[in-house]
């Protein structure tokens, strides 16, 4: 089962406009990551938000995580039409000292960015 | 080498075949992960190599399912007697240790069961 649940599951913005997409999960989590999927295949990065942090920044990300609320957001600043992609939350759960890049993926949010 | 390599991308077989997919990860990472992504289930995780061994098999689906890594690298994941619903892009994805931190995914192979 997926341990995140994201929405909204499309957005649709112009080009400039900030896109904000949101995450859930279920159970104590060792860090939560944020990837970006292009055409269906090979997952790319983007930041890395530990269970003691709040707020991250990357270029025009911004990811918060309220884990009393067990909740992320993912802000991108001033969209470009290369930002079309689907977005996927993924938590790095507690594993009781066992640690390893087991990663539960949310359901991911589709963004076009229009020009 | 620079990526995740994975091969074939593309592969159409017909139910009942064997399968194999292939797996070169980053040179020197020591942690190996397959997934599956198809429309109905999103992204699951497979199975989890660090070197050699597999401490986590908990995602593979049914014993057709099996993979193995020799020599700290190249990984393969084998289906036998595919079936329709294996239909899906299997995704590898590689990281350089222990610590669950960011993970380096290949481009994936499209596997179709007709």
């Amino acid at each position: 089962s997926q341990q995140g649940e994201e929405d909204p599951q499309a957005l649709s913005i112009q080009e400039g406009e900030n896109a904000t997409m949101n995450c859930s999960y279920k159970t104590s989590i060792n860090n939560l990551q944020w990837y970006r999927q292009n055409s269906g295949r090979g997952l790319v990065h983007l930041i890395l938000i530990r269970s003691n942090e709040r707020e991250k920044h990357s270029g025009r990300l911004r990811v918060t995580l309220d884990t009393s609320k067990k909740s992320s957001s993912l802000l991108i600043t001033a969209s470009r039409a290369a930002d079309t992609a689907s977005y996927f939350c993924a938590t790095a759960l507690n594993a009781g000292g066992t640690s390893y890049g087991k990663l539960t993926f949310g359901q991911g949010t589709i963004l076009t960015v229009h020009p | 080498g620079a990526g995740v390599s994975q091969s074939p991308s593309n592969k159409v077989t017909e139910k009942g075949k064997d399968v194999e997919l292939r797996c070169d990860p980053i040179s020197g990472h020591t942690a190996l992960y397959w997934y599956r992504q198809s429309l109905g289930q999103g992204l699951e995780f497979l199975i989890y190599f660090q070197g050699n061994s597999a401490p986590d098999k908990s995602g593979l689906p049914s014993d057709r399912f099996s993979a193995e890594r020799t020599g700290g690298s190249v990984s393969t994941l084998t289906i036998q007697r595919t079936q329709q619903e294996d239909s899906a892009v299997y995704l590898c994805a590689s990281s350089s240790g222990y610590s669950n931190e960011k993970l380096f995914f290949g481009s994936g192979t499209q596997l179709s069961v007709l």
